[in-house]
This record gives structure tokens, sequence and C-alpha cells, in this order.
């Protein structure tokens, strides 16, 4: 089944606390996003990876790092955690070709930032 | 860079009625891709309907129909028959044509219009 895969769904941590999120998308796409939503603001996106070893800033990249190591995973870290980082984040990918394709979601993880 | 309103925050429906929400976009590009998602209480996004910006036609999926007009830059969601698993978060999305960086992967998207089905 095609499916990208967060980890963990919820977590809630302390401010300072380095955490990680796992992507992972068996799918063998080119392209993977990160996304955060914050209640009346919609999705906004993070960082992006256009493939192995490339990646670009989003809208809202401050506080966030990403690696593309491998095709399949997209890591999000955050070195330093602080409250504003409170949110819902959602990894997305899509294959290379038209821009039609849709982008398919994890099923989000919620972090709370104490 | 592009941006996408909508301009309801809330709308109400009751069942088996028609219901449009609406989406406007701000772009300087001519080629682009449009899309709706749902989000149901479960937090998924969920692909409803997508629309190339170079096909007049109108694109439809069973009950959901948009109604594209690239001049004015709206694309609206119709719901015909509206059902009580509709009820969810609709969010608009404008992804570029582009695939030269500069977030060309990424979708714009606008901050959701929350649709509640009344039975």
């Amino acid at each position: 089944e095609a499916q990208v895969t967060q980890n963990p769904r919820y977590l809630i941590t302390v401010t300072g606390k380095k955490l990680t999120v796992t992507c992972s998308q068996n799918m063998n796409h080119e392209y993977m996003s990160w996304y955060r939503q914050d209640p009346g603001l919609g999705l906004r996106q993070i960082y992006y990876s256009m493939n192995v070893e490339v990646t670009d800033k989003g809208d809202v990249p401050e506080g966030y790092k990403v690696s593309r190591k491998e095709k399949r995973n997209f890591p999000l870290i955050l070195e330093s955690p602080s409250p504003n980082q409170t949110s819902l984040y959602f990894c997305a990918s899509s294959g290379r070709g038209h821009g039609n394709q849709p982008q398919h979601f994890g099923d989000g993880t919620r972090l709370s930032i104490l | 860079a592009q941006t996408v309103t909508q301009s309801q925050p809330e709308m109400s429906v009751q069942e088996a009625e028609t219901v449009t929400l609406s989406c406007t976009y701000d772009t300087s590009e001519s080629d682009y891709y449009l899309f709706w998602y749902k989000q149901p209480p479960s937090r998924q996004m969920i692909l409803v309907i997508r629309q190339e910006a170079y096909k007049q036609q109108n694109a439809t999926e069973n009950r959901f129909s948009v109604n594209f007009q690239k001049a004015a830059k709206s694309f609206s969601l119709k719901i015909s028959d509206s059902q009580l698993g509709d009820a969810a978060m609709y969010f608009c999305a404008y992804r570029s044509q582009r695939y030269s960086g500069g977030g060309a992967d990424g979708l714009t998207f606008g901050k959701g219009t929350h649709l509640i089905i009344q039975p």
C-alpha cells in the first residue's frame, strides 16, 4: 500500500530538548515536504526536498532542520524546540512530472512543546 | 509569491443540499494547478479534486465539482447532495508548474473553510 508514514503521531516535550519527527514514503517519490498546520493559518511549508541531498527552505523554516540522505526518508529536526513550535505537522511526497500529481500526506504529528 | 484566500471560515448546509466553497488566488503565472483537500476530524489530508489551469473544462469527481474562472482567479468547490461524511475542513491549494526551486514542489494553502452538515 502506497503511504507516507510519520512518527511519532503525538509528542509532548519540553523546551530545548532536541527531537526528530521521522517521515518515510514507499512510493519512490523524488519530492518530499514538511508543513505545519496552525488554527486560522492553514498549512505552511517548512522545508522541501527535490531529491536526495537536495533540500531548501519553505515559508517558515526558522527553528527547523531537515536532511535527505535516502530517497524514502525525510526527517524533521527541532534542535531546540520552543513553545511556538507547538503545532500539527505533516509530511508529504509526490513524484516527478506534471504538477498535478497529488501530494500524498502522512497522518500528521501533533507536537506540544511545554 | 502566490497567495490563496478562502473568505469563508465556516459554512453550514442541510444534508442533501448543495453548498459552494469559495477560493481565490493571486499569481503571475499562467500555468499552475489547483486542488481542494478535505481534512476530517481524523486530521488526514484527503485530495478531493484537482484542476489544471490550462484546461478550460471544470473538473468533476462524483458529487464534487469546481467552477474554475482563470481570468478572475477563482476556484470554487461545489458539493452536491451533501452528506454527513462531508463535514470537514476544506483547504484550497495552489501549486506552481515550475520545478526550478523556490518551493516549486510545495502547495500554497488557503486558511480553510469549516463545513458543517446539518442533519
